[in-house]
Parts: structure tokens; sequence; C-alpha cells
């Protein structure tokens, strides 16, 4: 079974710094998908960026990108120029390509993320 | 375009109740997922439906049941409820032949 694990409960930056979050996972399948979600307050789930295990090139979205790191099956997040709104519980999860696997969805236990202005 | 909607927002019950929370998916979307979200823990997947059938079945007690209409609307039904069932339960509706999971802002359901 795949597992995702995130070893830091709480982190927090300051304005317009940079912050990474950490995320592991195991698994014995060699194509997957790994995501990172952004839980604010209001509490919907918000895709912030995907990454195929098949791709080689780290995924970018704006002032979100990501290391993957196959070999070590390392999956942090990198946010730049932080701001307020990027405030929020942040969760790193994976998805199996299978088609019998329904396409779940397996979370860590998330990153909470302050914002010192 | 609506994104994902869930009802009720909020819903406080007693041990031993029965509850019934709905999902409407997204335009264009045919498969529901139904997750639980314990307070300080990530998402946990209960089930998901896909031609009005489940397609595959997380860790949880036949207590956790479903069912998906034609329209692809969807609900998750909780009988004999206990106090551990209390959490925020997420919906997630996206398209079989692939793409993301978009999320609904869950039900708040609080078991007294």
């Amino acid at each position: 079974a795949q597992t995702v694990t995130q070893s830091q409960p709480e982190m927090s930056v300051q304005e317009a710094e940079t912050v990474t979050l950490s995320c592991t996972y195991d698994t014995s399948e060699s194509d997957y998908y790994l995501f990172w979600y952004k839980q604010p307050p209001s509490r919907q789930m918000i895709l912030v960026i995907r990454q195929e295990a098949y791709k080689q090139q780290n995924a970018t979205e704006n002032r979100f990108s990501v290391n993957f790191q196959k070999a070590a099956k390392s999956f942090s997040l990198k946010i730049s120029d932080s701001q307020l709104g990027d405030a929020a519980m942040y969760f790193c999860a994976y998805r199996s390509p299978d088609y019998n696997q329904g396409g779940k969805l397996i979370f860590g236990q998330g990153t909470e993320l302050s914002v010192k202005p | 375009d609506a994104g994902v909607t869930q009802s009720p927002t909020h819903l406080i019950k007693t041990r031993g109740q029965q509850v019934t929370l709905r999902c409407s998916p997204k335009s264009g979307h045919d498969t529901v997922s139904w997750y639980q979200q314990a307070l300080g823990q990530g998402p946990q997947f209960i089930f998901q439906y896909y031609e009005e059938e489940e397609r595959q079945r997380g860790n949880f007690p036949d207590r956790f049941s479903g069912h998906q209409f034609p329209n692809y609307s969807s609900e998750l039904n909780v009988n004999a409820l206990l106090l551990g069932d209390s959490a925020l339960y997420l919906c997630a509706s996206s398209s079989v032949s692939g793409g993301e999971q978009f999320f609904g802002p869950g039900t708040r359901l609080t078991v007294l």
C-alpha cells in the first residue's frame, strides 16, 4: 500500500521570502501522480500543482515549484515570494494510475503554513 | 460554471442517528469520490462512484454507504453515528477519462 508522509506539522515564512515544504512517499509502482493541495480556513481544497512520475522535469506554476526526486521518493513544494494569501494547510497527495485503484488520492498529514507580514 | 457543491454546510447529530450528505459534481464530471477529514488530519478516502455503482472503497465500515444518481450527483449515508464520525466530509468530482479531482467546500458533521 502506498503511504505519504509530511514531517513538518507547521512552517512559518516571512512575506516575500521563500519556503519549502517536504513530502516523502512510499510506493512499489513506477508510474503515478503526485499533487500538492492547499486548504485555507474556508476548507476548500485547491489544487496547487501536479507532477507525473514519468516526467523528469519538475513542475512549475507561477510562484510554486516542486523538487521531485523519484529515486529518493521525495516531493517538496517551494513557494517563492510568499504572500499573506498563501497561509493555509498544505497537503501532499499520491494517486495511482491504475484504473482499478479508482483514482483515489492518498494524502499526507498536512503542513500548516503561516506567513508573517 | 458551478464547481462542486455540497449540502448542508454544517450538521449536528447525536450518537446512533443517521445522516445523509449530498454532493453535486462539477459540470462535465461523471465520477464522485468521498473523503473524511478528521480535525488536524489529511483526508481519508471513503469510496468512489461511477455509473451509479461503487467503484472502489476505502477502509470504512458498512455503516458508510453511498449512492449516485443518473445526473451524477451523489449521497453519502452514515448509519448508527459514533462520536468518532465527527469530521469534515469532502466530495470530489472528476472525469473517468482522466483529469484532476475538484473538491467541494465540505460538510462539517458534529456528533454529540
